[in-house]
């Protein structure tokens, strides 16, 4: 079993919907918590970074964490076509390197 | 500006060929990271140093070395060895925060794309 573990999509949704992007993990130890943006043919960029259970928000973008089910999520509201991206989830205890989830591939459609 | 610059963008190698990639950062970060990052599996973790003159491996370190003799550059050879080395490689940075005061936030190169002919 992966330790973390992010459905590959793609997800294609029309411009202006609701996105919900999510993470399961299996390590309870787990607390750091992060989402990272990347582009085609980019590097990856850190988008959210929360480390408690609870919402998080920063504009368009809220991130959740379940710590008793283990699970993580990143929501869009308004969704822009140059939202369109791979969206990564990456999980820490803190003592050690991030361990990256797969990835999922988005599509916002004008 | 600061950040990470990695080179080259592009890369091709013959099987049996040593290549090397470069990883230069201004930010004055004291760890730095190489990433492999296939289609459908994220990014897998090759090595990392925290400090000069010290690394460790990561999950996939087999067919891959490195060297951290200066505190701004972190270069990675994939060798002969590694059996499947067609891939994007990324390179990170990070400012370790001690005492388990919080995660380590990585900053990313632009990465560096080999193919092996």
């Amino acid at each position: 079993q992966k330790e973390v573990e992010q459905d590959p999509g793609p997800l294609s949704v029309p411009e202006g919907a609701i996105v919900s992007l999510n993470c399961t993990y299996s390590n309870s130890a787990f607390q750091y918590f992060m989402w990272y943006r990347q582009y085609s043919r980019k590097g990856p960029e850190l988008l959210m970074y929360t480390y408690s259970s609870g919402n998080k928000e920063d504009g368009r973008f809220t991130a959740q964490v379940d710590k008793s089910s283990k699970y993580i999520s990143l929501f869009i509201r308004d969704s822009q076509p140059s939202d369109s991206a791979t969206y990564l989830c990456a999980i820490t205890t803190g003592r050690r390197a991030l361990t990256f989830g797969s990835g999922t591939r988005l599509q916002v459609q004008p | 500006d600061g950040g990470i610059t990695q080179s080259p963008k592009y890369l091709f190698r013959k099987e049996g060929q040593n290549v090397t990639l470069s990883c230069e950062q201004n930010l004055n970060h004291d760890a730095m990271y190489w990433y492999r990052q296939d289609p459908g599996q994220g990014l897998r973790l090759i090595y990392y140093s925290q400090i000069v003159n010290d690394f460790q491996k990561g999950d996939i370190a087999e067919g891959y070395s490195v060297s951290r003799e200066k505190k701004e550059s972190f270069p990675l050879t994939v060798t002969s060895a590694q059996k499947n080395p067609t891939a994007f490689y990324l390179c990170a940075s990070s400012m370790p925060r001690g005492g388990g005061s919080g995660a380590n936030v990585l900053t990313f190169g632009a990465g560096s794309r080999l193919t092996v002919l």
